[in-house]
């Protein structure tokens, strides 16, 4: 069965600590994205990656770092140095074709709380 | 600077009547659509597209309809049904521009019994 999976559902860290979210596709994508969603607000890029070892920084990306070592994997570590981090973390992937037009399908999510 | 948006934070409708959720553009360069629907706590799943060369794509009881001129464009659920209470995102992207999406805000449609 092809899709995008997301671990854990939920996440709980202490202020000041790394953690890091995982995000993993069997659906031969080459595009793999994150984004966070804030209650009233729409899905902001954070990072997004078009090619294994290879990924550009989104909209928001201060505070997070990724890694694109394998094609199905593109896992998320927020950092101490994000000032907000309690949010919910999508992660969504993609069919890179220049001349097409793809659709992003999503995971389920990781909602993360920040104690 | 919102160059997608979704006026209305929410919108209420009976069970069986049309909803109509609205969504406006500011960059006259996006020429890819897309409709997401989504459950709490749950990703988005894909509803619908239209590209800019088109002015309406249907898809069952899903309508989209395109105003290049106006930058705005629409989904229209008929008839409504309970299931479809969701928050409904529009998104739109620069074709050959390395399929990113910029989202709105999202539209929390509730279908009344």
């Amino acid at each position: 069965d092809g899709g995008i999976t997301q671990s854990p559902k939920y996440l709980f860290r202490k202020e000041g600590q790394n953690v890091t979210l995982s995000c993993e596709q069997n659906l031969n994508h080459d595009a793999m994205y994150w984004y966070r969603q804030d209650p009233g607000q729409g899905l902001r890029l954070i990072y997004y990656s078009q090619i294994v070892n290879d990924f550009q920084k989104g909209d928001i990306a201060e505070g997070y770092s990724v890694s694109r070592e394998k094609k199905e994997s593109f896992p998320l570590t927020v950092t101490s140095a994000q000032k907000n981090p309690t949010a919910f973390y999508l992660c969504a992937s993609s069919i890179t074709a220049a001349s097409s037009y793809n659709e992003q399908f999503f995971g389920p999510g990781t909602r993360l709380t920040v104690l | 600077d919102q160059q997608v948006k979704q006026n209305s934070p929410s919108l209420s409708v009976q069970e069986g009547r049309i909803s109509i959720l609205n969504c406006d553009y500011t960059n006259s360069m996006f020429d890819y659509f897309l409709w997401y629907k989504k459950y709490p706590a749950e990703g988005p799943t894909f509803l619908i597209s239209i590209s800019s060369i088109k002015d309406k794509n249907e898809d069952g009881r899903f309508t989209v309809f395109l105003n290049k001129s106006a930058k705005h464009l629409s989904l229209h659920i008929v008839p409504s049904q309970p299931g479809d209470s969701a928050v409904y995102f529009c998104a739109a992207s620069v074709r050959n521009y390395g399929q990113n999406f910029v989202f709105g805000p999202g539209t929390r449609l509730s279908v009344l019994p």
